[in-house]
């Protein structure tokens, strides 16, 4: 069975900085990779999508790359609105998210 | 708008049975796959079950398989979760989730508020 792993499984940073979170799958899933953004106690919203495309209406700061079994997502300069957990997930055949990555203001 | 909305969770005892339901609107229902995932108390997000437009390709969770049924009724723009042997680490938020796209072909766009179940004694 395919594994989703990220890392780190939790980070702090300062506001405007740069940061980045890794998603290693354990066997090649091509593009079919999505970010998702929970923020604490609402409903997991969707980033990205095809490992690199944006999703209408989230901000030109988030950015995802990657292909095969390693993937990025990149926010360019932290906002406090960031403040929140982010999930990869893959989505062909059997969908599989990752353990999620926690994001806090320094 | 688009939306998803759940209902039927609640408090159940292990091994008994309970029946989500997640009714769709703004969006032509039949047209897309549906999910549901869920999350415990404090945990990450866990794919439960998924299914095609016209109920040709399912699937579930080695963790639910056998115990747990998805359905749907693209009449009614409904999706359904049948629920059966309950055990307690089955205790979750329960999301109803649109698939953009075709079964395995796309994220999960849309996201209902979640339905709770507790299974417990």
């Amino acid at each position: 069975d395919i594994q989703m792993t990220q890392s780190p499984s939790s980070l702090s940073a300062s506001v405007g900085d740069r940061v980045t979170i890794t998603c290693r799958a354990s066997q090649g899933i091509s593009n079919y990779l999505a970010w998702y953004q929970q923020k604490p106690g609402k409903v997991p919203k969707l980033l990205i999508y095809a490992a690199s495309t944006l999703q209408s209406g989230v901000p030109s700061r988030f950015s995802g790359s990657g292909s095969g079994t390693d993937f990025t997502l990149t926010i360019s300069s932290l906002q406090p609105e960031d403040v929140a957990t982010y999930y990869c997930q893959k989505y062909n055949s059997a969908p599989l998210f990752g353990g999620g990555t926690k994001v806090e203001i320094k | 708008e688009v939306q998803l909305v759940e209902s039927g969770g609640g408090l159940v005892q292990p091994g008994r049975s309970l029946r989500l339901s997640c009714a769709a609107s703004g969006f032509t229902f039949d047209d897309y796959a549906m999910h549901w995932v869920r999350q415990a108390p404090g945990k990450g997000l866990e794919w439960v079950s998924g299914i095609s437009w016209n109920s040709g390709s399912i699937g579930y969770a080695d963790s639910v398989k056998g115990r747990f049924t998805i359905s749907r009724d693209n009449a009614k723009n409904s999706l359904y979760l049948q629920m059966n042997s309950l055990r307690a680490e089955d205790t979750a938020l329960y999301y109803c989730a649109k698939e953009y796209g075709d079964y395995g072909m796309g994220a999960f766009d849309i996201w209902g508020q979640g339905t709770m179940v507790t299974v417990s004694s």
